[in-house]
């Protein structure tokens, strides 16, 4: 079957504009996640999505960071006002829900390779 | 806030030898997985411990949670070229978030 999906797979942006990241999680997933991960580094919690719950939003760095997820699948990630340290790759990952599984195995997407010019 | 360290950061060995790399939280875990992400890829998982004191094995591969819940390791016996890769334990304390460690970068000579 098909797996997370993200697009686009690489965006470069000047500083200071928008940018949109999606992620199309594993049908049936309630679960999702956005990481960041910078060059070398490992991964850095930004927001967790669980159903209709509100989502946990302590990873977000700064108020230029939000997420949305429509109809609990799809997910936007965007960055306002992009800076130069925003750069990295943003990955997404989806899971059964809590009490679904005795598992909550994390199915990451390819990710989306950011550059801030 | 929960902090989740690895050591080492990254250890090069001869194909062969064993590796070993230890997970350690600053909070009591839940429950902690582990990943492995080979260079330009994305993480894949490898397995969950729940247990207390719990031990899994995956052919070469060696899991282990501790007693207290606070920290983990995995251990490869006889590494191969394919052990290649950035190890990274991820752990969660009941908030259904996953805090991820700093991962343990593997190379292996042939």
């Amino acid at each position: 079957g098909a797996g997370v999906s993200q697009s686009p797979s690489n965006k470069v942006t000047e500083k200071g504009k928008d940018v949109e990241l999606r992620c199309d999680p594993i049908s049936g997933h309630t679960a999702l996640y956005w990481y960041r991960q910078s060059l070398g580094q490992g991964l850095e919690f930004l927001i967790y999505f669980q159903g209709n719950s509100a989502p946990d939003k302590s990873g977000l760095p700064s108020d230029r960071f939000s997420a949305e997820r429509t109809g609990g699948s799809v997910s936007t990630l965007t960055i306002q006002r992009t800076q130069q340290e925003d750069s990295a790759v943003y990955l997404c990952a989806s899971s059964l829900a809590w009490g679904e599984s005795q598992s909550y195995e994390q199915y990451f997407g390819p990710g989306t390779r950011l550059t801030v010019t | 806030g929960q902090q989740v360290m690895q050591i080492p950061q990254y250890q090069h060995v001869q194909e062969g030898e064993d590796f070993t790399t230890y997970c350690n939280s600053s909070t009591t875990l839940s429950n902690i997985q582990w990943y492995k992400q080979r260079p330009g890829g994305h993480p894949v998982f490898l397995i969950q411990l729940v247990k207390s004191g719990e031990v899994k094995k995956q052919k070469r591969l060696t899991f282990q949670f501790g007693e207290a819940k606070k920290n983990s390791s995995l251990h490869i016996t006889a590494t191969q070229t394919t052990d290649v890769g950035t190890y990274f334990c991820a752990g969660e304390s009941g908030t259904y978030k996953y805090i991820f460690g700093t991962g343990t970068r593997l190379k292996v000579l042939a």
